[in-house]
């Protein structure tokens, strides 16, 4: 079946340090979503990339899915301690218009 | 409601009791879907329902589970003969997607964090 896996596993940075968290598709994908999950909380949908090589901003987030729609990446310029959380990609492959298949997750941990 | 909205929110059952947990979704959206999501792990597809119709429900672990969603709106997942390995955290989302717009993003709720002791 599908995999999607994320690396790294965590990521310790110090507060105005930037941060990539990258995400790889055993199969081509459909579309990416990116969802945050705070300490405690519950997955929060952040974007979605449908096109081959979009990249879209969202201030200092900035995601791009890859020319062969099998990978993706989120940057974060310049954390602060409210960037805190775990950061999932989950993606859809074409065989399935619906389900989404979650990566393990990066969590970042911001020292201020 | 303004989000998806779960209960209980924390959830204690005895080895062997059956559990039923709750989730009323955004109203309007058509899609509802189950995940599990264990310790430090990425949420893990359950099952599906488009209004009151299960069209997936490839991901539940055992016919222990079941889902269902009678009138297209609130859902219930129920957990029969509860064993320790289903402890973990069950989290419903709720979408606008439908087959004919399948790009929208999902609305999670708090999730329901059962214990099995």
């Amino acid at each position: 079946g599908q995999q999607v896996m994320q690396i790294p596993q965590y990521q310790h940075v110090q507060e105005g340090e930037d941060f990539t968290t990258y995400c790889n598709s055993s199969t081509t994908l459909s579309n990416i979503q990116w969802y945050k999950q705070r300490p405690g909380g519950h997955p929060v949908f952040l974007i979605q990339l449908v096109k081959s090589g979009e990249v879209k901003k969202q201030k200092r987030l900035t995601f791009q899915f890859g020319e062969a729609k099998k990978n993706s990446s989120l940057h974060i310029t310049a954390t602060q301690t409210t960037d805190v959380g775990t950061y999932f990609c989950a993606g859809r492959s074409g065989g399935s218009n619906y389900k989404l298949t979650f990566g393990k997750g990066t969590l970042l941990t911001v020292n201020p | 409601g303004a989000g998806v909205s779960q209960s209980p929110r924390y959830k204690v059952a005895k080895r062997g009791q059956d559990v039923a947990l709750r989730c009323d979704p955004i109203s309007g959206h058509v899609s509802l879907f189950w995940y599990q999501q264990a310790l430090g792990q990425g949420p893990e597809f359950l099952t599906y329902f488009q209004n009151e119709a299960q069209l997936d429900k490839s991901g539940l672990p055992s016919d222990r589970f079941f889902a269902e969603r009678p009138e297209g709106s609130v859902s219930t997942l129920k957990i029969q003969r509860t064993q320790q390995e289903d402890s973990a955290v069950y989290l419903c989302a709720s979408s606008l997607r439908s087959n004919r717009n399948p790009n929208y993003g999902y609305t999670f709720g708090s999730g329901t964090r059962l214990t099995v002791v």
